[in-house]
């Protein structure tokens, strides 16, 4: 099976910019989850979404919001970036059971300018 | 409020040794464990989990030890490889409940020749 793809890979912005970060899951998974790293908070939860509907969400503001479309591909997006949302952007996919290994893509990485 | 803490940002090991990685919990709701390893530029691959109904789980050279009433858990890995230079989290999970990973912070793990 394919593993999790992300895309971009890198990506630099201004401030002020938004951005959209996508994700294909593993084939047959049906939930995702988005994930930011940073050096200084390691990996924090932001959003996961599980049929198209967002089935958790984790402490970030409403310039972060995401989507799911019905072959489970996911999008995130980052509206008005600050130079704090430089970081490492995760996304995990797993078959939605809670005991489930979450598999996990390489990563982009946001440079915000 | 950080509910899964891995206390030693960095440990550094020699080659052969054992290599003992510590995480502690605040929530007593969490019922499910797991061990990721990320090298740079990679995305975190799953290590191995424990259910809480267990205190120990072996995979070869990776034991995960559970202490509930301590709320610590902690990972040896015995004998430490150079290939196991890496950024170790631990993550938690409520099944019951919001069913979402929570991450700590992670701790760098250097293997000395």
């Amino acid at each position: 099976k394919a593993g999790v793809t992300q895309t971009p890979r890198y990506l630099i912005k201004t401030r002020g910019q938004q951005v959209t970060l996508s994700c294909s899951p593993i084939s047959g998974h049906r939930s995702v989850s988005w994930y930011q790293q940073t050096p200084g908070q390691g990996l924090q939860f932001l959003f996961e979404y599980f049929s198209e509907t967002q089935r958790n969400k984790g402490n970030f503001p409403g310039r972060f919001s995401g989507r799911q479309f019905s072959n489970s591909r996911s999008e995130m997006n980052v509206s008005t970036l600050e130079l704090g949302d430089s970081a490492l952007y995760l996304c995990a996919s797993s078959s939605g059971q809670a005991e489930e290994t979450q598999y996990f893509g390489p990563g982009t990485r946001l440079l915000v300018l | 409020d950080q509910q899964v803490k891995q206390n030693s940002p960095s440990l550094s090991v020699q080659e052969g040794r054992i290599s003992i990685l510590n995480c502690d919990y605040t929530n007593s709701m969490f019922d499910y464990f797991l061990w990721y390893k990320k090298y740079p530029a990679e995305g975190p691959t799953f290590l191995i989990s424990i259910s809480s109904i267990k205190d120990k789980n072996e995979d070869g050279r990776f034991t995960v030890f559970l202490n509930k009433s301590a709320k610590h858990l902690s990972l040896h890995i015995v004998p430490s490889q150079p290939g196991d230079s890496a950024v170790y989290f631990c993550a938690a999970i409520e099944i019951q409940g919001a069913q979402k990973l929570v991450f700590g912070q992670g701790t760098r793990l250097t293997i000395n020749p």
